[in-house]
């Protein structure tokens, strides 16, 4: 599976967007785009994932390049309760594992 | 909502007892996986399971880690003896494949392993 590169963290005005970005310059053509999230002290949670195009859910947006190089999720309005450790997985949807690196670690700030 | 659960939450032992933790998946998901999550280390997956095969174990220490799925509603992670670099969150999560997003997993609350 492809490699991601995260910033490690970010901070964002509550009711703001948060825009959380990922490259994976290496990714290949079957390899989707998968984030979750890990609220401290919870198990991480799926957010949303894309192969091509851009996608939308209850949760948030996610935007990937033309050349899939690299990805934006989008929190559209933060809040508090957003502030969690963010993580972008380059996977095939093989029977590989996701492999999670150290992430994004988002602060929502009031 | 369907959920991942975890037994227990919380557990404190000595060096050299054994500890089991036990996960029972989402009805229906016929993958399992166990994570071991530390400061140090981040996220690590020990080991998965498909249709309670496992699939791959190579995340663990064999001589001391087992993994097992007595039935298709309940994975076991067992250490004996355990030691304290085993303090560490384990997290276990469920997902069906194939099926549309097939790497959507669903984790449980964890584990919270200290070892004295």
């Amino acid at each position: 599976d492809a490699k991601t590169t995260q910033p490690p963290s970010m901070d964002c005005a509550e009711g703001r967007a948060a825009n959380l970005p990922c490259n994976h310059s290496t990714i290949s053509g079957n390899e989707y785009v998968y984030w979750y999230r890990q609220i401290h002290s919870q198990g991480p949670q799926y957010i949303i994932h894309g192969l091509k195009n851009n996608e939308t859910n209850e949760m948030a947006s996610l935007i990937i390049t033309e050349d899939r190089k690299s990805s934006t999720l989008i929190l559209p309005h933060a809040t508090l309760r957003d502030t969690a450790v963010y993580y972008c997985i380059v996977s095939s949807s093989g029977n590989t594992p996701l492999v999670f690196g150290k992430g994004t670690r988002l602060s929502v700030i009031a | 909502d369907a959920r991942v659960t975890q037994t227990p939450r919380h557990k404190v032992t000595e060096m050299g007892q054994e500890v089991t933790m036990r996960c029972q998946p989402i009805l229906g998901h016929n993958t399992v996986f166990w994570y071991r999550q530390t400061m140090m280390q981040g996220l690590e997956l020990l080991a998965y399971f498909r249709n309670r095969a496992p699939l791959d174990d190579s995340g663990m220490p064999k001589d001391r880690f087992s993994a097992e799925m007595p039935d298709a509603t309940l994975a076991t992670l067992k250490i004996q003896p355990s030691e304290p670099r085993d303090s560490a969150v384990y997290f276990c999560a469920s997902g069906l494949v194939p099926g549309a997003g097939t790497k959507k997993q669903f984790f449980g609350p964890g584990t919270r392993l200290t070892v004295l």
